[in-house]
């Protein structure tokens, strides 16, 4: 059952603004959202976390709406290093416990 | 340099070969993990320890057993796998262990050791 929504792909050029959104309708109250990055043959890296509103650190913002059911990934003036899988990890709502649901990730491909 | 450092980095073995993946953390986190990650499939937690004790089976099979010794040092054993066992095989650790979900602790990953089965 997947507790995550993401879009499967998606394309963008050097220089540009990207933003990826993740649905997670079932968040449970104390559940926090976390973005991980993964490039081939590597594990995945935290690249940011987030409880509600904004938060912003060095490479990413990440945007959440009160509800909190859905949350957005910024990344500024991306290169062709950004070039990866990018995966939104909230806790599982249902049955909380130590679940940890990876979903399929957005595969992001950044052009010259 | 990520902190979690796996070995090896590549195995290949036969289905009636035994053997051991090894992971190792230099964060001081009190709570382990492995994943697998299949082709074109999202990450599956297997095992969770926390403090050195297993508190997660994510319904693995008995051909994979999971082995903590310390909170630093956490082993997967290996035998009589199936070729569909032949996957990316990821470790993490977090700093305290994960509640509910993902919480607010982030996980750190090694970069996996990549097994194939013949």
């Amino acid at each position: 059952l997947a507790k995550t929504t993401q879009p499967i792909s998606m394309d963008s050029y050097e220089g540009q603004e990207v933003n990826i959104t993740c649905s997670h309708n079932n968040i449970a109250t104390n559940d926090y959202i976390t973005w991980y990055q993964q490039f081939p043959s590597q594990g995945p890296r935290f690249i940011i976390q987030g409880y509600k509103t904004k938060v912003t650190n060095e490479v990413a913002s990440l945007f959440i709406p009160a509800d909190r059911k859905s949350s957005t990934l910024s990344l500024p003036r991306v290169s062709l290093s950004d070039t990866a899988v990018y995966y939104c990890l909230v806790g599982d709502g249902n049955t909380g416990g130590f679940k940890t649901i990876f979903g399929a990730g957005t595969r992001l491909f950044v052009k010259a | 340099e990520t902190g979690v450092t796996q070995t090896p980095r590549h195995l290949v073995m036969g289905m009636t070969n035994k053997k051991s993946l090894k992971c190792e953390q230099h964060l001081g986190h009190n709570a382990m993990y492995w994943y697998k990650q299949s082709a074109k499939k999202p990450l599956e937690l297997m095992f969770v320890y926390n403090f050195k004790e297993q508190t997660e089976n994510n319904s693995v099979p008995s051909r994979f057993s999971p082995e903590c010794p310390n909170s630093s040092h956490l082993f997967l054993h290996l035998h009589t796998l199936q070729p569909e066992d032949s996957a990316l095989y990821l470790c993490a650790s977090s700093q305290e262990p994960l509640v509910t979900g993902a919480g607010n602790q982030p996980q750190h990953f090694g970069d996996g050791t990549r097994l194939s089965i013949l």
